[in-house]
């Protein structure tokens, strides 16, 4: 049972525009939130958390934003730049857990066209 | 600049055979963990350990142990490898202890081909 859900398995987007990966989940448990970011033949990098207090948070050309109603997060990349084509995760954890217990997504490859 | 380091990119290995996969964290890190990353399944938590001789389960700890003797260094053991665990194997570090919401750093990972 895939309790953090990444729908879309690619994305392609042209460069200066505006990329947007999905993310749903399923346990209400879950508070915190990574969205971490990886390189081919390279282990994930975090890249950003929010926990469940906020709805938005924000580091530069990145924006995390959750709503916990529809237990659903994303992240938004603007302007996109060809060094962001990546895989991108996103996981999840309980606050009980902190990230001992991370659950992740599958995964979405965002490719970014120049 | 934290440094994990696994110490086999690539292995190829025979059904029934052990196997070891090292781990070595330079910034003192309280806490290890050992993923697999499969296509379709994200990454898969095996095991982790909060000190040295610590050990807890993860989600798919089947087939695996883990060893923590030194607080720098994490090793997984397959037992008597099978081919069902060939997969991308990663590690993982973080400071802080249980419970934390630190950063996880990764290793680049180790492809593991059981034939």
């Amino acid at each position: 049972d895939q309790q953090v859900k990444q729908n879309s398995p690619s994305l392609s987007v042209q460069e200066g525009r505006i990329s947007i990966l999905n993310c749903d989940y399923t346990n209400s448990m879950f508070d915190y939130f990574l969205w971490y970011k990886k390189y081919p033949a390279e282990g994930p990098t975090f890249l950003i958390s929010i926990s469940s207090i906020k709805d938005k948070n924000e580091d530069g050309r990145f924006t995390v934003f959750l709503n916990k109603s529809a237990k659903h997060l994303s992240l938004h990349i603007v302007p996109s730049q060809p060094g962001d084509s990546a895989v991108y995760f996103c996981a999840a954890s309980e606050a009980e857990f902190g990230n001992e217990k991370l659950t992740f997504g599958t995964g979405t490859r965002l490719t970014i066209i120049p | 600049d934290v440094k994990v380091t696994q110490s086999s990119r690539y292995l190829v290995k025979r059904t029934g055979e052990k196997v070891f996969l090292e781990c070595v964290q330079d910034m003192d890190h309280e806490n290890m963990f050992w993923y697999r990353q499969d296509p379709g399944l994200g990454l898969r938590l095996i095991y982790f350990s909060y000190d040295v001789k610590m050990k807890e389960k993860g989600d798919i700890p089947e087939g695996y142990s883990v060893s923590r003797e030194k607080k720098e260094r994490f090793s997984l053991i397959l037992e008597s490898a099978s081919t069902n665990q060939t997969s991308m194997y990663l590690c993982a570090s973080r400071s802080g202890g249980r419970g934390g919401t630190g950063e996880l750093f990764f290793g680049e990972g180790s492809r593991l081909t059981v034939l």
